[in-house]
């Protein structure tokens, strides 16, 4: 079956450097992959996504390439801001859409002044 | 702000009892989850319908849970008797039918079984 694996689970750092986060996925067929962020007591939030192998995808400082030699979706920000913390959640969907998304664990990542 | 409603936020329950939430997709998305955050965050993917057809659902959700979504009315999710394992967040979520389609999440019902 599909699999989704972030092997940060708590990144923490202070204002203003940056982060990357890991995400690697397993599936056997085209994917498409996702990064959803979510706040204390909100709902996840779509960050990023992206179908086009060794393309950046942008959004609110983040961005992505998916690289489908390596099935790897990592995420980054070049400096990172206090509203930033967070769960980040590395997802993909089979283009089998009805199977919904396929979740890592997540990664906390808790931004110090 | 998040267009996926969810009622209510919070839900007690004893075990044994049945345990009911309710979710307003968005206006024109036809594909609808459901999904269970547990407490070390990891999301469980529990059934979801396509225009009140059921697409796909997991074991668990075959015994014990059963949802539906009717036209013109909130879906549901219903545990007909809760066990302490069950307490976790469920999350209802929309979207448009298609793969790259962006999947919209409601703030969750937090059940807490006791």
């Amino acid at each position: 079956g599909d699999s989704v694996t972030q092997t940060e689970g708590l990144v923490t750092l202070t204002k203003g450097l940056p982060v990357m986060l890991n995400c690697t996925y397993q599936t056997t067929y085209s994917p498409f992959l996702f990064w959803y962020v979510q706040h204390l007591n909100e709902a996840p939030k779509l960050l990023l996504k992206s179908s086009t192998d060794n393309k950046r995808t942008e959004h609110q400082g983040f961005y992505a390439t998916l690289h489908k030699s390596s099935s790897s979706f990592h995420l980054q920000k070049s400096s990172v801001q206090l509203s930033d913390s967070a769960l980040y959640f590395c997802a993909l969907r089979p283009n089998n859409y009805a199977q919904g998304l396929t979740f890592g664990l997540g990664t906390r990542v808790s931004v110090f002044p | 702000n998040s267009k996926v409603i969810q009622t209510p936020r919070y839900l007690v329950k004893g075990q044994g009892q049945k345990a009911k939430m309710r979710c307003i997709p968005e206006k024109g998305h036809p594909v609808v989850f459901w999904y269970q955050q547990n407490k070390n965050n990891e999301f469980k993917f529990l059934i979801n319908f396509q225009n009140q057809e059921v697409l796909q659902q997991i074991d668990m959700t075959e015994k014990r849970f059963s949802a539906e979504c009717p036209s013109n009315s909130p879906c549901s999710l219903e545990i007909q008797s809760s066990e302490a394992g069950d307490s976790a967040l469920y999350l209802c979520a929309s979207s448009q039918p298609g793969q790259g389609s962006e999947v919209f999440f409601g703030k969750g019902t937090r059940l807490t079984v006791v």
